[in-house]
């Protein structure tokens, strides 16, 4: 079983160039998030979408932007790559709104130097 | 705004003994759910156990089980027979309207 799968496992990035975080997921899953994890500290919610075409801000959404075109892939897209946003991304799916428990795929370790 | 802590950076605790984690959070919400994840250094994030606001009585989970105080807002996780697969970050993480809030960690080492 696959589950949430992130490509790339890492990436450097010089400042101010962009990249796409893939994120794909095969359990069908209407409910999908992006997450951030700085050093020492939780991970906190970037973006996240409900189902196909809706996605919504999270608690740091600034310089990140989402898109939902299908229910299996949630990309990440990073316009203008700062230091600022060096970090672990988490990509995680969960079936509803509820107290269902996230899926998350293994992280991808973003450099910005 | 909902809030989770966790005051304890960093614990150990022997091979086969126990260890209890603290988890406080603050909410106004009567409807939520509450979870400890494991990240070993693989990274991955991995659901240790799960509990519903409404019900009373404590999850467990084999050798995990949490002390839920509702009206103390607080989310402690025991382990019991601590075992060196249990060394990793532990998350406490609070859920509401479908949007988690994580508390900082708490780095977990079994000695031998």
């Amino acid at each position: 079983n696959a589950g949430v799968t992130q490509t790339p496992k890492f990436r450097i990035l010089k400042i101010g160039q962009s990249m796409t975080l893939q994120c794909t997921q095969d359990m069908n899953h209407n409910y999908m998030y992006w997450y951030r994890q700085d050093p020492g500290m939780g991970l906190k919610l970037i973006y996240y979408s409900v189902g196909a075409g809706i996605t919504d801000k999270g608690e740091v959404p600034n310089g990140y932007n989402v898109s939902r075109s299908t229910t299996e892939d949630f990309p990440l897209r990073l316009e203008l790559a700062a230091p600022s946003q060096t970090s672990v991304y988490f990509c995680a799916s969960s079936y509803s709104w509820g107290g269902d428990i996230q899926y998350f795929g293994a992280g991808t370790r973003l450099s910005v130097l | 705004a909902q809030t989770v802590t966790q005051s304890q950076p960093e614990m150990s605790v022997q091979e086969a003994e126990t260890v209890t984690l603290s988890c406080t959070y603050d909410t106004s919400e009567s409807d939520y759910y509450l979870f400890w994840y494991k990240q070993p250094p693989s990274r991955q994030m991995i659901l240790v156990i799960r509990q519903e606001a409404y019900k009373q009585q404590n999850a467990t989970e084999n050798r995990f089980s949490v002390n839920f105080q509702k009206a103390a807002k607080s989310f402690s996780l025991k382990i019991s027979d601590s075992q060196l697969g249990d060394a990793a970050m532990y998350f406490c993480a609070y859920r509401s309207a479908g949007r988690y809030i994580f508390g900082t960690g708490t780095r977990l080492k079994v000695l031998a």
